[in-house]
């Protein structure tokens, strides 16, 4: 069966980094493209990234560009986001999907807190 | 970016109701559209694509409608493990966008 298992998430402080990952199991992975999204605690869901099957095309919202870079590896099945310069407003719940269009499998997420 | 406006943000109502969610887009999407259903501390869960499209798996009680800017989630005779978060969102376009979410609650 599809899975998708996020790790990586902490408490760091502003200004800071951290590098999540999405190890993934159970579908070629090669084959999808796949997608990070956020939840701020009480909030709604934020789409972040996505990357293409081959990990050529990318894209990322506003709110991230030019601080977080999604990657992948194919060969490990895992999927990554690196984000730099972490703001306050980073904080929420990150959540891996799969696909680009309607995501049709998602991991149960890694909370990431910015906070001094 | 587009917008996706849902209503209502929240309601009450009771089991073997049939409810109805409205998302509008603020620019035509076509057919683009999908929803899905969050349950506290839990991952969303796709329940339908294209609009209108059921996923595997998903029980045919929901359904949804709609396409350009306005479109329907409908739960025909709503069951206790419905009592949750939903969420329109469209992939007309990048960014992606999620609607703020309708929770639905017990009358």
């Amino acid at each position: 069966q599809v899975q998708l298992v996020e790790s990586g998430g902490n408490l760091v402080e502003p200004g800071g980094s951290l590098r999540l990952s999405c190890a993934a199991s159970g579908f070629t992975f090669s084959d999808y493209y796949m997608t990070w999204i956020r939840q701020a605690p009480g909030e709604g869901l934020e789409w972040v990234s996505y990357i293409s099957s081959s990990g050529s095309t990318t894209y990322y919202a506003d709110s991230v560009k030019g601080r977080f870079t999604i990657s992948r590896d194919n060969t490990k099945s895992s999927l990554y986001l690196q984000m730099n310069s972490l703001r306050a407003e980073d904080t929420a719940v990150y959540f891996c999907a799969r696909g680009n269009s309607q995501l049709d499998y998602w991991g149960q997420g890694t909370l990431v807190t910015v906070s001094s | 970016a587009i917008r996706m406006t849902q209503s209502p943000s929240s309601f009450s109502a009771s089991t073997g109701d049939r409810v109805t969610i409205t998302c509008r887009a603020s620019q035509g999407i076509s057919t683009y559209l999908a929803w899905y259903q969050q349950k506290p501390g839990k991952a969303p869960k796709l329940l339908i694509y294209a609009a209108s499209a059921l996923q595997s798996g998903v029980p045919s009680r929901f359904s949804g409608s709609g396409s350009g800017t306005d479109f329907t989630l409908t739960i025909s005779c709503l069951q206790s493990e419905d009592f949750a978060t939903y969420y329109c969102q469209q992939y007309y376009s990048y960014p992606r966008t999620f609607g703020q979410g309708t929770k639905v609650e017990i009358k």
